[in-house]
């Protein structure tokens, strides 16, 4: 069975200051990777995702996140966050890519502040 | 294309009432899944279906049951509501090598 560890339940940060937002995970197979959003009142929308190949991942939104195998990590970062960066963030892993079940972590709500 | 679509958005019960919660995919999604989301905990898989007419428990199924009868549409039932069931709940579906699409949530207070 896997799991997931996001060590940070609220994370504020200062409007154009850097963030990382941790995600650690926990699994005796290969597994594959994900950070969803989820912003104020809505469902939840995929940021990026770690399948095979370069350990580092990017988003559309200036998102990246560096997967380390020797560390069991999968950690979020940008390096100049926006008022629109407000939201909820899950880190997600799955053992198959696609049918098989998401294991999600608590979340980290990631205040942005003026 | 309306991606995932879930009715109703609210909804209040009484313990005891039942209600059936409906989820519905336009993209042809082979997999779709019920998950329910509480603070500081957050999402938990009820129940999951990797093709029509089929059904299987997820980590928290107690309290819950679904039906697959089309492609498109997967609903959760509660047959009896209990005050522990006030979540939200969120269906998503994926097709083989995608990632799962959410809809947008149903809040349920049962009181």
């Amino acid at each position: 069975a896997q799991s997931v560890t996001q060590l940070d339940s609220q994370v504020p940060v200062f409007e154009e200051a850097p963030v990382e937002l941790r995600c650690n995970y926990s699994s005796s197979v290969s597994v594959y990777l994900f950070w969803y959003v989820q912003y104020p009142n809505q469902g939840l929308q995929l940021l990026l995702k770690y399948l095979s190949g370069s350990t580092l991942v990017e988003s559309i939104n200036g998102f990246e996140a560096e997967f380390n195998k020797s560390q069991t990590s999968f950690h979020l970062r940008k390096p100049s966050v926006h008022i629109s960066d407000t939201a909820e963030y899950f880190c997600a892993v799955s053992r198959d890519f696609g049918n098989e079940k998401l294991t999600f972590g608590t979340g980290t709500r990631l205040t942005i502040i003026p | 294309n309306a991606g995932v679509t879930q009715t109703p958005k609210f909804r209040v019960l009484k313990t005891g009432q039942s209600m059936t919660l409906l989820c519905a995919q336009d993209m042809n999604h082979e997999y779709m899944y019920w998950y329910r989301q509480d603070p500081g905990m957050g999402l938990r898989l009820i129940h999951y279906s990797v093709g029509e007419g089929t059904t299987a428990k997820g980590e928290v199924p107690d309290g819950y049951n679904v039906s697959r009868l089309k492609k498109q549409n997967f609903l959760l039932g509660l047959e009896s509501a209990a005050p522990s069931q006030t979540s939200v709940y969120f269906c998503a579906s994926t097709k083989l090598g995608y990632e799962q699409y959410f809809g947008p949530g149903t809040r349920l207070t049962v009181t």
